[in-house]
């Protein structure tokens, strides 16, 4: 199957400052990509979705100006978490869509995210 | 209602037992559907695609029932490496693009 990697695969951080959080589609072209959150012993949440090069269409509830997604090319999407806080604290995963392979997700290894 | 809903589990089961998850879904317009398996802090990982005639990968078996809106997971012959969660996905389209909502999962061990 399809490769997406996601970087940091963990990253700890002080309440206020913002995380960037890679996902890069390695051995395909994710015309779309998902970012989902998910917390312990809970299901995975979507929120958002992105089309390359237009803005990313979010969940009801989901801050858009909390969580900024930039899908600028068709192998790197990029969520930062700005000021982040320990509610913010969870499981972030990517997936990308490929053109071609409609309706499979091939996902991220996840981003373990910790606030302090 | 939730869109997805499945027994969260957990099924504990001997090796070498037949065990069967079903999962409900809200929306009639859902178009795709999908098995997933997660293991602990890991990504879920795709088992298979489920179709409406039924499809089968060695031991595992999924059923589709679009009239009642839920989809099965059969697994035969279980072993100890089939422990995980296993995750019930629906696609379906909205506002130009679509969605993939995922159940909260059904939690198996496979005892020895």
């Amino acid at each position: 199957g399809a490769v997406v990697s996601q970087h940091p695969s963990w990253v700890i951080c002080k309440s206020g400052t913002s995380v960037k959080i890679e996902c890069r589609s390695l051995d395909f072209q994710a015309t779309t990509m998902f970012w989902y959150r998910q917390f312990p012993k809970q299901s995975l949440m979507l929120m958002a979705t992105s089309n390359e090069g237009s803005k990313a269409t979010y969940e009801q509830g989901v801050e858009k100006d909390k969580f900024l997604i930039n899908h600028a090319s068709l192998t790197l999407s990029t969520l930062t978490v700005t000021s982040a806080h320990p509610e913010d604290s969870s499981f972030y995963i990517c997936s990308g869509e490929a053109r071609g392979f409609y309706n499979e997700q091939f996902f991220g290894p996840g981003t373990r995210l910790t606030v302090l | 209602r939730k869109e997805v809903e499945q027994d969260p589990g957990p099924f504990n089961v001997p090796e070498g037992a037949t065990v069967a998850f079903n999962c409900t879904y809200s929306n009639s317009a859902s178009q795709s559907f999908f098995w997933y398996r997660q293991d602990c802090r890991k990504e879920p990982k795709l088992l298979m695609s489920v179709y409406s005639s039924g499809n089968e990968d060695g031991r595992f078996t999924a059923q589709l029932n679009r009239a009642s809106q839920y989809i099965s997971l059969l697994i035969r012959d279980s072993k100890l490496s089939d422990s995980a969660t296993y995750l019930c996905v629906v696609n379906y389209p909205t506002s130009g693009t679509y969605k993939y909502i995922f159940g909260t999962g059904t939690r198996l061990k496979v005892l020895a």
